[in-house]
């Protein structure tokens, strides 16, 4: 069982927007910056967001991350079907180990 | 090119040892700690533990402890990750990936437990 609760699935029509939650507690999430990863199958995760809403170079703006207390939230904006993928949030807890949410699987209907 | 290079897949008999390797290029290997995470077919995430390649301090998860061992040999910019007491439910996809935000990862090492 993961520390971190996401959704198993969500999905959204190509052009709307798309949330995933990220439920977590104050060892983790709440004294921690949160991260996110999307993983196509049979690839690695990429980096979508790190410390809670930050983006690397080469991520559009259509993601964009927020933290609010013990969860975080994930969105996309302009859904494309190249974004159906699994879609993780990781952070840190008070032990030093990292955890993540079990995954969440977006679909574009 | 800055990357992840890790070492090519493995099969391997239950009670073996397994010892995964990850090249980095493209930036300085002491800048940043590794991280280990691993993946099951069909499921999510799991993080084994990390590496500080300056010091070789590391820090387990509590399921791999007197299982893991991880190391490094800067000279050549390389992070190793050995198992041991292998058994069918370690077969997965063993992931290095660099740093406090996990901002890079290598391409995964499928290892494959199996009499």
């Amino acid at each position: 069982q993961s520390v971190l609760t996401q959704p198993p699935s969500v999905s959204a029509a190509p052009g709307q927007k798309v949330t995933i939650s990220c439920s977590g507690s104050s060892s983790n999430i709440g004294n921690n910056y949160v991260s996110w990863y999307q993983q196509f199958p049979g690839t690695a995760p990429k980096l979508l967001i790190y410390e809670n809403n930050k983006r690397p170079s080469g991520i559009p703006d259509r993601f964009s991350g927020s933290k609010s207390g013990t969860s975080a939230t994930l969105g996309i904006t302009g859904l494309q079907t190249a974004d159906e993928a699994d879609y993780y949030c990781g952070t840190w807890d008070s032990s030093l180990s990292a955890v993540f949410g079990r995954g969440t699987k977006l679909t574009v209907l | 090119q800055v990357q992840l290079v890790q070492s090519g897949a493995e099969v391997k008999k239950p009670g073996a040892s397994v010892k995964v390797s990850c090249k980095a290029s493209g930036y300085t290997f002491t800048r940043y700690d590794i991280n280990w995470v691993r993946q099951a077919t069909g499921q999510g995430l799991e993080w084994m533990g990390w590496l500080n390649p300056v010091s070789g301090k590391t820090g387990y998860a509590q399921k791999f402890q007197g299982r893991v061992t991880m190391t490094r040999n800067t000279s050549i910019s390389t992070a190793y990750m050995e198992l041991s007491s292998l058994r069918s439910e370690d077969t997965a996809v063993y992931y290095c990936a660099r740093g406090l935000s996990i901002d890079l990862w290598g391409r995964g090492t499928l290892v494959t437990v199996s009499s």
